[in-house]
């Protein structure tokens, strides 16, 4: 089972920043936090990932709280292409790599 | 540019028939993935390779097996299809078996629908 808890839907308007939260209570010290999306129909991309610090790419912010149960996703300027499933993931240190996949939060970019 | 391919994108079979769906990727990565996903749900881990001749089960590996002869290839086998095994399936590499770094690349999927 998904060690995640993800809500099911959001909106946010187009241009604004959107915040995806994740919640993982139970996470352990040596589990990174991994963010894919999927966007209608196409397969899984990859977005960011991080273990203790906030991370940023082009693509992206993550924002891990101090105590690591719970972070959050931020797309800075929304486009509409945006519009896609976000999957928070939560991957061991000393797994065998295996990506354990929930449900996800379906975000809908609005005009 | 390197990519992953994923063929046939949609193939409806018969129940009992043998099913092998093809992935293949340019990235030149040692670690590859089958998942499988059902409508509205994320995806499940079926195998996985990490290189040449090393093949792994996943969570839901029953009914289906694989094969890694070259560094290039997974192909996923249905030995018997059940209808149960409707789904769409994508297949995924990634060059490092790190977590501290472990993007995987992900092909479009193949639909397949078993009557």
């Amino acid at each position: 089972d998904a060690k995640t808890t993800q809500p099911p839907s959001m909106d946010c308007a187009e241009g604004r920043a959107a915040n995806l939260p994740c919640n993982h209570s139970t996470i352990s010290g040596n589990e990174y936090v991994y963010w894919y999306r999927q966007i209608h129909s196409q397969g899984p991309q990859y977005i960011i990932h991080g273990l203790k610090n906030n991370e940023t790419n082009e693509m992206a912010s993550l924002i891990i709280t101090e105590d690591r149960k719970s972070s959050t996703l931020i797309l800075p300027h929304a486009t509409l292409r945006d519009t896609a499933v976000y999957y928070c993931i939560l991957l061991p240190l000393d797994s065998n790599y295996q990506l354990i996949w929930g449900a996800g939060t379906k975000l809908i970019i609005k005009p | 540019d390197a990519e992953i391919t994923q063929s046939p994108r949609h193939k409806i079979t018969e129940t009992g028939r043998q099913v092998t769906l093809a992935c293949h990727q340019t990235w030149n990565h040692n670690n590859m993935f089958w998942y499988r996903q059902d409508l509205g749900h994320g995806l499940r881990l079926i195998h996985y390779s990490y290189g040449v001749q090393d093949t792994n089960k996943g969570e839901v590996s029953d009914g289906y097996s694989v094969s890694r002869s070259n560094t290039e290839d997974l192909p996923l086998t249905l030995e018997s299809a059940a209808s149960s095994q409707t789904s769409v399936y994508f297949c995924a590499s990634s060059a490092r078996a790190i977590s501290s770094y472990n993007e995987q690349f992900f092909g479009p999927g193949t639909r397949l629908t078993v009557l």
